[in-house]
């Protein structure tokens, strides 16, 4: 299937450990991001990636820190999770026609810091 | 700044139009969109409206664009169980180029059979 695919789905860590969200996919786009959704179901952007280069770095701590191997990857890892990192976390990529962007998402990491 | 509002909760009988409204600052976008997220899972792409046009219909769907007070709707026709979800407005703030988006709160709409 053309998708875009987030591992795990779900995660239940330990406050101060370290971790790490996968996201991939393979309908050839060239933009990738980095959401959180809040228990309020609150979305805000935390990072984009245009062609494995970073275009978007909203104010998010340094704990965070995004990696593109390739178009198709961008991964995001979490170090010394806190309680309040507990939320949901969407990838997703996007196409760009004739100045309209259409934003493809994953089905969500779901963290749990306790 | 770039500021998107929507109320927060609907609530519609099956077979009703319901309406979900949505407000913006940043004048300058040249698309606005309205995204849907169903339980457990990611956003989809509903449907979305040029600046220059004030009404856009799509099956269902009918999106309003009010420039001049930047306000933008959603209606649903004939609403049925289905569309139980949460939509979230979304504007990309300035030109738009580099793909950022600002999304509202999302309007949970509850539909009743």
């Amino acid at each position: 299937d053309t998708a875009v695919s987030q591992t795990p789905k779900y995660l239940v860590t330990q406050m101060g450990n370290d971790k790490s969200i996968k996201c991939e996919q393979n309908l050839g786009h060239d933009t990738m991001y980095w959401y959180k959704q809040d228990s309020k179901k609150f979305l805000k952007i935390m990072f984009s990636y245009n062609n494995k280069e970073l275009i978007i770095n909203e104010t998010v701590p340094n704990r965070f820190s995004p990696k593109s191997p390739d178009k198709a990857h961008l991964n995001l890892h979490i170090n010394s999770l806190e309680l309040g990192d507990s939320a949901v976390y969407f990838c997703a990529s996007s196409l760009r026609t004739g100045g309209r962007e259409t934003q493809y998402f994953g089905p969500g990491t779901r963290l749990l810091v306790l | 700044g770039e500021d998107v509002e929507q109320s927060l909760f609907l609530s519609v009988r099956e077979g009703d139009s319901s309406v979900i409204n949505c407000t913006y600052t940043d004048s300058s976008s040249t698309y606005l969109y309205w995204y849907k997220q169903e339980p457990g899972a990611g956003l989809q792409l509903l449907t979305y409206i040029f600046s220059n046009m004030d009404m856009k219909q799509d099956q269902r769907l009918t999106v309003l664009l009010n420039k001049k007070d930047k306000h933008l709707s959603l209606r649903i026709a004939d609403t049925q169980t289905g569309d139980s979800a949460i939509y979230f407005c979304a504007e990309p703030p300035g030109s738009g180029n580099t793909g950022k988006l600002i999304f509202g709160q999302g309007t949970t709409l509850q539909v009743k059979p």
